[in-house]
């Protein structure tokens, strides 16, 4: 089965600065996708950014970026230019690529502060 | 386009009760997946429905089950609460079955008390 694992329970980052969330993944599957997803206080998860395991190069939106190292099992979240509105639980989730709706894996979730 | 719609927001029950979720997917989604959220177990799935069959069950005991209508809207059920399914319930949505791209639109769950 596979399992995520977010080591840091909680961060903060100063406003305007940046921030790395960190992620490690255990699978042995090939093809699968990784996900960020920011649940703020209002409980809806929200998907930050998307990942699959077959491209190499690293997904960006806007602020958000990762750093995917496939072979590490790591995908780690790079916000810059923190803002207050960042403040939220973090999740990084798996997801299997094969035929049918796999269920989404998600980590422990990280709790990010921006300090104004 | 609407998101997904779930409801009740909150609600109090206690022991022993039964409870019935709603979820309303967004329009056009077929697949409605379920997933349990407490501070200890993190997010777990439940299970997850596609053209009103289920696919896929998470490991929970039978109280728990569901169902998913004709419209894709789908309503879980606990019966016999504990204080342990005390929790945020969230429902995810996506157009199909198959890889896709892969992500799921939740909602804002509905946050379960068991007194």
């Amino acid at each position: 089965a596979q399992t995520v694992t977010q080591s840091q329970p909680e961060m903060s980052v100063q406003e305007a600065e940046t921030v790395t969330l960190s992620c490690t993944y255990d699978t042995s599957e090939s093809d699968y996708y990784l996900f960020w997803y920011k649940q703020p206080p209002s409980r809806q998860m929200i998907l930050v950014i998307r990942q699959e395991a077959y491209k190499q190069q690293n997904a960006t939106e806007n602020r958000f970026s990762v750093n995917f190292q496939k072979a590490a099992k790591s995908f780690s979240l790079k916000i810059s230019d923190s803002q207050l509105g960042d403040a939220a639980m973090y999740f990084c989730a798996y997801r299997s690529a094969g035929f049918g709706n796999t269920p989404l894996v998600f980590g422990k979730g990280t709790r990010l502060s921006v300090i104004a | 386009k609407a998101g997904v719609t779930q409801t009740p927001r909150y609600l109090i029950k206690t022991r022993g009760q039964q409870v019935t979720l709603s979820c309303s997917p967004i329009s056009g989604h077929r697949s409605v997946s379920w997933y349990q959220q407490t501070p200890g177990q993190g997010l777990q799935f439940l299970f997850e429905y596609f053209s009103e069959t289920q696919r896929n069950k998470g490991n929970f005991p039978g109280r728990f089950s569901g169902r998913q209508f004709s419209n894709s809207r789908s309503e879980m059920n606990v019966s016999t609460l504990e204080l342990g399914d005390s929790a945020l319930y969230l429902c995810a949505s996506s157009p199909r079955r198959g890889p896709g791209t892969g992500e799921l639109f939740f909602g804002e769950g509905s946050r379960l008390t068991v007194l």
